[in-house]
């Protein structure tokens, strides 16, 4: 069956950077985008961008431009999301999906809890 | 401030139909065929009950339609059960802009 699997909870400090891991299985890897998605405690859902597993081009959110990187690995069918310069309000489950380019997401990670404190 | 505009929360008693809205504009929900819906209950993964404005995953009750007219997207639940009460989240296609995928702010449904 379709499984994402993401890495466990972080805990950073403000300007650190952090890197969550996604796992894919049950599937060809190379043949669905993977989308990011955050949702800070008590609030909604927040597209932060998208990867091609298949030639790893991507598209980020315009808020997070210079701050997001994601990146695929096909031979560990893994794809990461680094979000640099933390700051508090980055605090968040952060969410894999694999769907369409459009969206469409079917598949979703666990989530990833990132806390920001000092 | 959403890109796509969900009331806050709705309500209906059990067995009742309810409808929830997202509105976006022309470059988003009105230009493409591209909306979707997803349920979060709290603690849990969001869960893709509608995609491409009408069409149900396999295994996603069809007492849970969609429509769209114009800028505007609408879920329909009918037979409301105590299950549903849920946080129920729309999301656009939006390729002119970034982000590519727009979300609605999310509607709170309670089930009396």
């Amino acid at each position: 069956q379709v499984q994402l699997v993401q890495s466990g909870a972080e805990v950073k400090k403000p300007g650190a950077s952090v890197k969550v891991s996604c796992k894919a299985s049950g599937y060809t890897f190379t043949n669905y985008y993977v989308h990011w998605v955050r949702q800070a405690p008590g609030h909604g859902l927040e597209w932060l961008g998208i990867i091609n597993p298949s030639g790893g081009s991507t598209g980020y959110a315009q808020k997070f431009q210079g701050r997001v990187t994601m990146t695929s690995d096909t031979s560990t069918s893994t794809v990461y999301m680094e979000l640099t310069s933390l700051r508090s309000e980055d605090t968040a489950v952060y969410y894999c999906a694999r769907g369409q380019s459009y969206g469409d997401c079917g598949a979703w990670g666990q989530g990833s809890l990132v806390t920001v404190s000092s | 401030q959403s890109a796509l505009t969900q009331p806050a929360s709705v309500s209906g008693s059990p067995g009742q139909s309810i409808t929830i809205s997202c509105t976006g504009t022309n470059s988003d929900v009105g230009g493409y065929d591209y909306v979707s819906w997803y349920q979060q209950h709290p603690g849990k993964v969001p869960k893709l009950i509608i995609y491409e404005v009408f069409n149900r995953p396999s295994g996603v009750s069809n007492r849970f339609s969609g429509s769209k007219s114009g800028n505007t997207a609408s879920l329909i639940i009918s037979g409301l059960l105590p299950e549903d009460e849920a946080d129920y989240y729309c999301t656009s296609y939006s390729p002119r802009t970034t982000p590519l995928v727009l979300f609605g702010g999310g509607t709170k449904l309670t089930v009396l």
